[in-house]
């Protein structure tokens, strides 16, 4: 079975601070994303990695930055922490293909005081 | 921008059928659909992808009319544990440059199944 890994649960961190949030995939998948989720606006894709050093922005990237270095680890970068990044991050890891589904993660609820 | 449309909230009784429609009137011709289910505290979770007509697994079925347009979730004799939000994803990431607005989740349906 694929195993999507976050390196936390919960996160408490303050305004302004830089925040690293972490992600490990065991399956050897290609792609990997970040989303965040909030009540009543679903997932929203925020960087999308097809490949090492690979990175393509989704729909909400403004604040977040990304880094893969290695194949199955994929971190969101929260460069000076803002209250409204309050939320559900989600990873998730395919194989490369259209047609691939994705595994999740459990997620890391941050929250930026 | 193939958005998505779902219904916010449904309800149901146990051992009955149940049938979420999701809308994605933009759906270019890449596009996959996929429906994903999440329970509280955990991530989404894989169900069942079609490209056109009908799909049936082992825990659902999905209808696709000719036109793409829509995509209706079938779960047959749902359960107290089908208690969960439902979540329609259309989109295709196989090409590079952007994947703004390629891979769109939606707002997901909550079931809530009584018994």
């Amino acid at each position: 079975d694929v195993k999507v890994t976050q390196s936390s649960r919960y996160l408490v961190k303050r305004t302004g601070e830089k925040v690293f949030l972490e992600c490990v995939q065991d399956m050897d998948h290609e792609n990997m994303f970040w989303y965040r989720q909030d009540p009543g606006l679903g997932l929203r894709l925020i960087y999308f990695s097809y490949d090492v050093k690979m990175k393509e922005k989704g729909d909400i990237p403004e604040g977040y930055s990304v880094s893969r270095e290695k194949k199955e680890r994929f971190s969101l970068i929260l460069e000076s922490a803002s209250t409204n990044q309050t939320s559900m991050y989600l990873c998730a890891s395919s194989l490369s293909g259209v047609e691939q589904p994705q595994h999740f993660g459990d997620g890391t609820r941050l929250s930026i005081l | 921008l193939a958005k998505t449309t779902q219904p916010i909230s449904m309800d149901s009784y146990e051992g009955q059928e149940v049938n979420i429609t999701c809308s994605h009137n933009n759906i270019a011709t890449n596009d996959y659909i996929t429906w994903y289910q999440q329970f509280p505290s955990q991530g989404p979770r894989f169900i069942i992808q079609g490209y056109k007509t009908k799909v049936t697994n082992e825990v659902a079925s999905l209808f696709i009319p000719a036109d793409r347009k829509s995509s209706t979730l079938s779960l047959p004799r749902v359960s107290l544990s089908d208690t969960a939000v439902y979540y329609c994803l259309v989109g295709d990431i196989s090409n590079r440059g952007s994947t703004l607005g390629r891979l769109y989740f939606g707002r997901g349906t909550q079931l809530t199944v009584w018994p």
